[in-house]
């Protein structure tokens, strides 16, 4: 079935550092895929998605691109902030699976000033 | 603004004793879902409607219910909570994209502690 694997965690940081988190995923069908983040006592909240391959998704400085032929979805960011720190979820969408979102393990993101 | 309601947001119940989560959306979208939520792991999907097709997970336990009365609500019923059942629940709609679902909407999340 449809999976999700994501870099494990906790990820420290000094501020302004570049972050990386690695997302790969396995699916039999055409995904959508997702990087979703939870702020500490909150529900998850999108954060950007791509609906295709080589689609690049962007929002509040992340990025990340649709990469079909390495099936990766990594979450890049040049310069992380304090108010960064989260748990980031990578997920995927896939119409084959149902009405169903497939979530990775999560990665926590601690960012030092 | 639209969203994603959750009520309460900390819920204390003792072992045994049944409770009920809220969750109201004012999205209109056709998808809700219940998921629960352990540390911060990725959150486990419970069950989900589909406008009134409800669809559990396989390894649901029966001790989980879900109630859809209309559109805007949806209840999640644990009959005999355990200690093991203190969780983050979080409650997300999606709308009913021809294509596949799309982006999911949570709301807040309640923290149910059993004693």
């Amino acid at each position: 079935g449809d999976s999700v694997t994501q870099m494990e965690g906790p990820v420290t940081l000094s501020e302004e550092a570049f972050l990386t988190i690695n997302c790969t995923y396995t699916a039999t069908g055409y995904p959508s895929l997702f990087w979703y983040v939870q702020y500490p006592g909150e529900g998850l909240q999108l954060l950007l998605k791509a609906t295709k391959a080589d689609d690049k998704g962007s929002n509040k400085g992340f990025e990340a691109t649709y990469r079909k032929e390495t099936t990766s979805f990594h979450l890049e960011k040049g310069s992380v902030q304090v108010s960064d720190s989260a748990v980031y979820f990578c997920a995927l969408s896939d119409y084959t699976g149902g009405f169903k979102t497939i979530f990775g393990a999560g990665t926590r993101l601690f960012v030092k000033a | 603004d639209a969203m994603v309601i959750q009520n309460p947001r900390y819920q204390v119940t003792q072992f045994g004793k049944p409770v009920t989560l809220s969750c109201s959306q004012t999205l209109n979208h056709n998808v809700m879902y219940w998921y629960q939520q352990k540390s911060s792991q990725a959150p486990k999907l419970l069950f989900h409607y589909y406008d009134k097709d409800f669809n559990n997970e396989a390894d649901t336990p029966d001790n989980f219910q879900s109630r859809r009365p209309n559109t805007s609500f949806c209840f999640l019923d644990i009959r005999s909570p355990g200690l093991g059942d203190a969780a983050m629940y979080l409650c997300a709609t999606a709308p009913n994209v021809a294509q596949g679902t799309d982006t999911q909407y949570f709301g807040p999340g309640t923290r149910l502690t059993v004693l």
